[in-house]
């Protein structure tokens, strides 16, 4: 089946520290992988996403980078702000986008 | 204005009630989800509607039901509310060129006593 693992949370960090949250993934095929964001109160919103094997996606200095071989989705950044405090969700959806799988989410609290 | 909106926003309601949810959208999108979340499990799928006469159970279907009024709406029905429904909702939507995106409403937050 297809399904997504997170890194368990809450990860605190202080700001300008180095993030790092961990994604797996099980899918049949090649599947699409994605990174949404739901800040306070708010709906999710689409991050990054990345289609293909080795493809890096990047946003808002955000980037992770699609690996095949490892079947991962990890998302970095160099330096966190207090404004990146969020939950982040990874996710990923077959060829056709049917359906996407979310993982359970990963709540990220930055401190200045 | 938002372009996927969802009512109510909170609701507190009691067990055997029957209750809607609504999402509205103005992105003229074909495809709408509708997903709880849940503490630690991450979002799950209800149901979905690839148009108005497309109706699909999700992972999580059982003691729900959807109605897509038209193309903009979507609703969702507890017909008789329990406690374990207590969560989080979200109406989503996608259009059928740019599907590997999804839009997501603000949530309703759902309590059943």
């Amino acid at each position: 089946g297809n399904s997504v693992t997170q890194m368990e949370g809450p990860v605190t960090l202080s700001e300008e520290a180095f993030l790092t949250i961990n994604c797996t993934y099980t899918a049949t095929g090649y599947p699409s992988l994605f990174w949404y964001v739901q800040y306070p109160g708010e709906g999710l919103q689409l991050l990054l996403k990345a289609t293909k094997a080795d493809d890096k996606g990047s946003n808002k200095g955000f980037e992770a980078t699609y690996r095949k071989e490892t079947t991962s989705f990890h998302l970095e950044k160099g330096s966190v702000q207090v404004s990146d405090s969020a939950v982040y969700f990874c996710a990923l959806s077959r060829y056709n986008f049917n359906k996407f799988y979310f993982g359970s989410g990963t709540k990220l609290n930055v401190k200045p | 204005d938002a372009d996927v909106t969802q009512t109510p926003r909170n609701r507190i309601t009691k067990t055997g009630k029957r209750i809607m949810l609504e999402c509205s959208q103005t992105k003229g999108h074909d495809r709408m989800y509708w997903y709880r979340q849940d503490p630690g499990l991450g979002l799950r799928l209800i149901y979905y509607s690839f148009d108005v006469k497309d109706i699909n159970k999700g992972e999580i279907s059982d003691g729900y039901s959807v109605s897509r009024q038209a193309q903009a709406k979507f609703s969702l029905s507890l017909e008789s509310a329990i406690p374990n429904q207590t969560a989080l909702y979200f109406c989503a939507t996608s259009d059928l060129k740019g599907a590997d995106t999804q839009y997501f409403g603000p949530g309703t937050r759902l309590t059943v006593l």
